[in-house]
C-alpha cells in the first residue's frame, strides 16, 4: 500500500502553542496535500505542495516536503481552540489518478 | 454557492437490504469518489469516476456498486453482499484529471450509515 502514515495519532496543546504533524508515505508523489476534518464532517483542503517544492505557507500554516525521506510536516502556529480537528495527508503518486490518504493526527487545542 | 451535497445525513440498513447514498456537486467537476472512514482510520477509496458513463474500482470495491449517469450525480449503492457496512461515507470531487498538475478535492459533509 502506498498509504501515509501521519504522527503522531493524537496530539494535545495549549491555545497559542504551536502544532507539528509529521506525515511519511513509501512511493514518489507528484505532490502531497493535506486536509481538515471537524468532527462528523467532510474534509476541507488546506495546502498542496508539489514534489519540486520544499516549503510551502498559508497564513498560520507551514508546509515541508522531504523527498528523499519521503515525509512532510504541518506546522500550525498560535494554535487556537477552534483548530480541534483531525490532520490528514494525502499523496498523489505519478501514475495514478486517485489520492491516498493516512490516517490521520487527531489535535486538541484546548482554551 | 457551489458544493458537494449527500444525502441523507444518517441511514439505517436492515439485513439483506440494499441502500443508496447520494451524491450531488454542482461545481461542474469531471471526477467524483467515492470513500469509506470507519472509527480512527483514514479514507479508503471505494470507486471512483473521471467522465460520465465510466467508473472504476478503488481498493475496498466489493459489496459496493456505482453509476454515473449523469456529471452532477454519484449514488453509491451499499448492497447485502457487504458484510460490514457500518461507517461513515463520503463523497468527493475534483475538477480535473489529478495528472495535471495536482488538484484539490472538495468533500461533502458525509453519511453515516449504521446496522439496524
Amino acid at each position: 500500500s502506498q498509504q501515509g502514515e501521519e504522527d503522531p495519532q493524537a496530539l494535545s496543546i495549549q491555545e497559542g502553542e504551536n502544532a507539528t504533524m509529521n506525515c511519511s508515505y513509501k512511493t514518489s508523489i507528484n505532490n502531497l496535500q493535506w486536509y481538515r476534518q471537524n468532527s462528523g464532517r467532510g474534509l476541507v483542503h488546506l495546502i498542496l505542495i508539489r514534489s519540486n517544492e520544499r516549503e510551502k505557507h498559508s497564513g498560520r500554516l507551514r508546509v515541508t516536503l522531504d523527498t528523499s525521506k519521503k515525509s512532510s510536516s504541518l506546522l500550525i502556529t498560535a494554535s487556537r481552540a477552534a483548530d480541534t480537528a483531525s490532520y490528514f495527508c494525502a499523496t498523489d503518486a505519478y501514475g495514478y489518478s486517485t489520492l491516498t490518504f493516512g490516517k490521520g493526527t487527531m489535535l486538541l487545542v484546548s482554551p | 454557492d457551489g458544493g458537494i451535497t449527500q444525502s441523507p445525513k444518517y441511514l439505517f440498513r436492515k439485513e439483506g437490504q440494499n441502500v443508496t447514498l447520494s451524491c450531488e456537486q454542482n461545481l461542474n467537476h469531471d471526477a467524483m469518489y467515492w470513500y469509506r472512514q470507519d472509527p480512527g482510520q483514514g479514507l479508503r477509496l471505494i470507486y471512483y469516476s473521471q467522465i460520465v458513463n465510466d467508473f472504476q474500482k478503488g481498493d475496498i470495491a466489493e459489496g459496493y456498486s456505482v453509476s454515473r449517469e449523469k456529471k452532477e450525480s454519484f449514488p453509491l449503492t451499499v448492497t447485502s453482499a457487504q458484510k460490514n457496512p457500518t461507517a461513515f461515507y463520503l463523497c468527493a470531487s475534483v475538477s480535473g484529471p489529478l495528472t495535471i498538475g495536482g488538484q484539490p478535492q472538495h468533500f461533502g459533509d458525509g453519511t453515516r450509515l449504521s446496522i439496524l
